[in-house]
């Protein structure tokens, strides 16, 4: 089973536009963190967020942020005021204790910000 | 900081050659990793250091694929013989584990293998 599923392949926002890319996950560790990566089309992987399985509160860097659910296992990303510089790749990407801390990525969402 | 730092940034070679991809990790990270990006498989972890030590090494492709870290400064991957499907972007990346759990990963710019 994927431990992490990013199902939308590829999205379309109208700029200035908010919008919400999905992440499942798996797992049966209680320790794990969860994270999200942009990947322009210049080729380099960008840190974004970061949300651990024990925050109460979901995460927010600037105009991102993270809806975590855990009872449901998904930690979407969303874009508030969506900017044509947005429009890259986007990785969400899970570490888990038991896997000695090293992660998995999901095959990730192209997101394309329309002006 | 500089980041993590990846030589050399583009490679060609002809088959059968050998490749050696290097990294510098960011200083005080003690965790580093190869990864292999291509259209067709993704990103997929290839090996996994920790203090230097070798954790998982299970992505790795073939016997063909090596990867050294001598100090926590420096890692290399090398590919002997190298082939047409190595081409690629290989990533190095850095993080700092702490509890059991890896902090955010910092990439490097990639190196693009391409072997003809």
């Amino acid at each position: 089973a994927q431990k992490i599923t990013q199902t939308q392949p590829g999205m379309f926002v109208q700029e200035k536009e908010a919008v919400t890319l999905d992440c499942t996950y798996d797992t049966s560790d209680q320790s794990y963190g969860l994270f999200w990566y942009k990947q322009p089309s210049s080729g380099e992987m960008i840190f974004l967020i970061y949300q651990g399985s024990y925050d109460e509160q979901n995460a927010t860097e600037g105009r991102y942020s993270l809806n975590f659910q855990k009872a449901r296992k998904s930690a979407n990303l969303v874009i508030s005021a969506s900017q044509l510089g947005d429009s890259a790749m986007y990785f969400c990407a899970m570490r888990e204790e038991s896997n000695a801390g090293k992660s998995t990525f999901g095959d990730g969402t192209t997101l394309t910000v329309k002006p | 900081d500089a980041g993590v730092i990846q030589s050399p940034r583009h490679e060609v070679t002809e088959m059968g050659q050998e490749v050696t991809l290097r990294c510098k990790p960011i200083s005080g990270h003690n965790s580093l990793f190869w990864y292999r990006q291509t259209m067709m498989r993704g990103l997929e972890l290839l090996i996994y250091f920790n203090n230097n030590v070798p954790i998982d090494d299970s992505g790795m492709p073939e016997d063909r694929f090596s990867a050294k870290m001598p100090n926590a400064s420096f890692s290399t991957l090398k590919i002997q013989p190298s082939e047409p499907r190595d081409s690629a972007v290989y990533f190095c990346a850095s993080s700092l584990l702490f509890r059991g759990l890896n902090t955010e990963a910092f990439f490097g710019q990639g190196t693009r293998l391409t072997v003809v």
